[in-house]
């Protein structure tokens, strides 16, 4: 069965730094981009970071430049989401998601997500 | 970067209505458009790709058409389970955004 499965979520303060995971099974991970969305509570979809296969190309939302960091170890079919500098606006839960034939293209794999809570 | 807007935001409808849903890409996608379903408290579902594809496993009572700039999701017979919110994502390019998403409620 192909899964994603999110984790490292959890509840911390403006300025911290959390690390998410996405531990992918069920298909051949370094095949496919990867990307992260978020949703914000009572609110829509925000595509977040990308990156492809090989992990040799990233993308990022400008909400999140400079401050998150996308990485993946296609050895152990996990890809990661570095969140430094976190303010009340990151507040979301967080889905990682697979690309359905390769390189951007539509998420047809997603993730049941994890909660990032930031607050005083 | 290129902006997705969705109408209308909210839509009032009755089981066995046919439902349509636009996106309109602020330049040219080209077909890069992909329509999702979200129920509440769960990770989107993917419904058509390419902007007319539909993804397997998905009901043929869902269609979607468009190029360019301007795009349409229809339900062509509403059913109970169709209540839901849908939203449209380019992948044309990067930043890949999606638009602000149509509620569809019980009329």
């Amino acid at each position: 069965e192909v899964q994603l499965v999110e984790s490292g979520g959890g509840l911390l303060q403006p300025g911290g730094s959390l690390r998410l995971s996405c531990a992918a099974s069920g298909f051949t991970f370094r095949n496919y981009a990867m990307s992260w969305v978020r949703q914000a509570p009572g609110k829509g979809l925000e595509w977040v970071s990308a990156i492809t296969g090989s992990g040799g190309s990233t993308y990022y939302a400008d909400s999140v430049n400079g401050r998150f960091t996308i990485s993946r170890d296609n050895s152990k079919s996990t890809m990661y989401l570095q969140m430094n500098s976190l303010r009340a606006e990151d507040t979301a839960v967080y889905y990682c998601a697979k690309e359905k034939r390769g390189v951007r293209d539509a998420f047809d794999i997603w993730g049941q997500g994890t909660m990032v809570t930031v607050s005083s | 970067d290129i902006q997705m807007t969705q109408s209308p935001s909210t839509l009032s409808a009755s089981v066995g209505d046919r439902v349509t849903i636009t996106c309109r890409a602020s330049q040219s996608i080209s077909s890069w458009l992909a329509w999702y379903q979200q129920k509440p408290g769960k990770a989107p579902n993917l419904l058509i790709y390419e902007a007319s594809n539909l993804e397997s496993g998905v009901p043929s009572r869902f269609s979607g058409s468009g190029s360019g700039t301007e795009f349409t999701l229809t339900i062509s017979s509403l059913q109970p389970d169709d209540f839901a919110t849908y939203y449209c994502q380019q992948y044309n390019s990067y930043p890949l955004p999606f638009g602000g998403g149509t509620k569809v409620e019980i009329k």
